[in-house]
């Protein structure tokens, strides 16, 4: 049968190059969000996090940006190594105020297939 | 390792046999997480446990499945009668006794279900 699954962004990179990852969240009452990376076989790791009282934060190598204006998040990588490769996402959490029970859980964006070239 | 355990890593049922996966969150956290995600796409949420109570189920499907966090012993996510539809990852996550501060969740490395 015909094949309808999603296809994920891609991103390709080459080592030692900057990658910048793309997030647009969904609800402007989201108060904390969060990047993960995920490698074939596993589970989610951490890798920034941030709340939506900043714009920036930064990490080891990593750079987590958020305009609320616009609820976009973005992700910044320096230097990216072979070991980046990897699909990442981006996760939102709603606000104490607006989440009721719902307080806690995370909503994941669609992720974006990261591969970098050595 | 300190992580999130999850077992098992891979479970094979066929159409309505009953499958159990298993969770046992971080050293010191007391709320826990399940999550699904089908190929290609982001984790869906399922249901929010602390010990002994569900917080939230609204991402659960009403009938087969259902979720505890007993005093004692891992998280358990049952499913019932599965069906070739429930063939997915399952993952498990934790998170510390504050969540009211802005602690990020951590991921076991998930039960992978296939359904026969």
């Amino acid at each position: 049968g015909e094949n309808v699954g999603l296809h994920l962004p891609t991103l390709s990179v080459q080592e030692g190059d900057n990658s910048i990852i793309n997030c647009a969240y969904s609800n402007s009452a989201s108060d904390y969000f969060i990047w993960y990376k995920q490698e074939s076989g596993k589970g989610p790791q951490f890798i920034i996090d941030i709340r939506s009282n900043m714009d920036k934060r930064q990490g080891q190598r990593v750079t987590v940006l958020l305009n609320k204006t616009v609820k976009h998040l973005s992700l910044q990588i320096a230097a990216t190594q072979p070991g980046d490769s990897a699909v990442y996402f981006c996760a939102e959490r709603l606000g104490s105020n607006a989440g009721g029970t719902s307080y806690g859980k995370l909503t994941f964006g669609q992720g974006t297939i990261l591969t970098v070239h050595p | 390792n300190a992580g999130v355990m999850q077992n098992p890593r891979h479970l094979v049922r066929r159409r309505g046999q009953e499958a159990r996966l298993r969770c046992s969150p971080m050293k010191g956290h007391s709320h826990v997480y399940w999550y699904r995600q089908l190929p290609e796409e982001g984790l869906k949420f399922m249901v929010y446990l602390q010990k002994e109570n569900i917080i939230d189920e609204s991402g659960m499907p009403k009938e087969r499945f259902s979720a505890e966090f007993p005093k004692e012993g891992p998280s358990i996510l049952r499913i019932q009668q599965v069906v070739r539809g429930d063939s997915a990852a399952y993952f498990c996550a934790s998170s510390p006794r504050t969540i009211q501060g802005n602690q990020p969740q951590h991921f076991g490395d998930g039960t992978r279900l296939s359904i026969l």
